[in-house]
């Protein structure tokens, strides 16, 4: 039974589409984020919710947008998609925010996004 | 600008031998390091992490070092086995932003 799971775990599209990638943990932890891994492999965060609650916000395109229907699941919108969002976008949690010495994020497998 | 680098992209041991991979920061304000490994078409996983009030954390084969005054940590792996061949990512985080800042991984082969 997968922790952090992430749908879909690989995307093609066209420049210019909308495309969502979904993520839900069965952890019960109270924080949720997106990392985004460029090219040149870096794990970069883009967002933390916790409880529902933006928290972290890293300067990303507002054509990014996440939505956490409950503390459970996060899920990343992206609008009109550009070449460089191609990436791999990795979904993880964990138990609470801020208190990284307590644990650690645990990860999805990541959603490989390619644009054409 | 990179807070995290890890500036070797791949390392390869022999089985049984030491693997000691590296990581350097510049943000003095990191109070809490982590290594986390990552097999291919899988999330990064967690490790082993250390407390900026240490200098080394040890947890069976897995040991870090932290030397703060030259911003630099390792992680040793001994003996090496086939299955630690896996990308190891360092990240640190500062106080309670709830933040990890990663560097770009390491690749490591452990040969048989």
């Amino acid at each position: 039974d997968t922790a952090v799971s992430q749908t879909p775990k690989y995307l093609v599209t066209q420049m210019g589409n909308d495309k969502s990638i979904k993520c839900e943990q069965n952890l019960g932890h109270d924080t949720m984020y997106w990392y985004k891994q460029d090219s040149k492999k870096f794990l970069k965060i883009m967002f933390s919710y916790n409880n529902k609650e933006l928290i972290i916000n890293e300067t990303v395109p507002n054509r990014f947008s996440p939505k956490s229907p409950d503390k459970a699941h996060l899920n990343l919108h992206i609008n009109s998609l550009e070449l460089g969002d191609s990436a791999v976008y990795f979904c993880a949690s964990s138990q609470n925010h801020g208190t990284l010495d307590t644990g650690e994020l645990f990860f999805g497998e990541g959603s490989r996004l390619t644009v054409l | 600008d990179q807070q995290v680098k890890q500036n070797s992209p791949s390392l390869s041991v022999q089985e049984g031998r030491i693997s000691i991979l590296n990581c350097d920061y510049t943000n003095s304000m990191f109070d809490y390091f982590l290594w986390y490994k990552k097999y291919p078409a899988e999330g990064p996983t967690f490790l082993i992490s250390i407390s900026s009030i240490k200098d080394k954390n040890e947890d069976g084969r897995f040991t870090v070092f932290l030397n703060k005054s030259a911003k630099h940590l390792s992680l040793h792996i001994v003996p090496s086995q086939p299955g630690d061949s896996a990308v190891y990512f360092c990240a640190a985080s500062a106080g309670n932003t709830g933040k990890l800042i990663f560097g770009q991984g390491t690749t490591l082969q452990v040969k048989p």
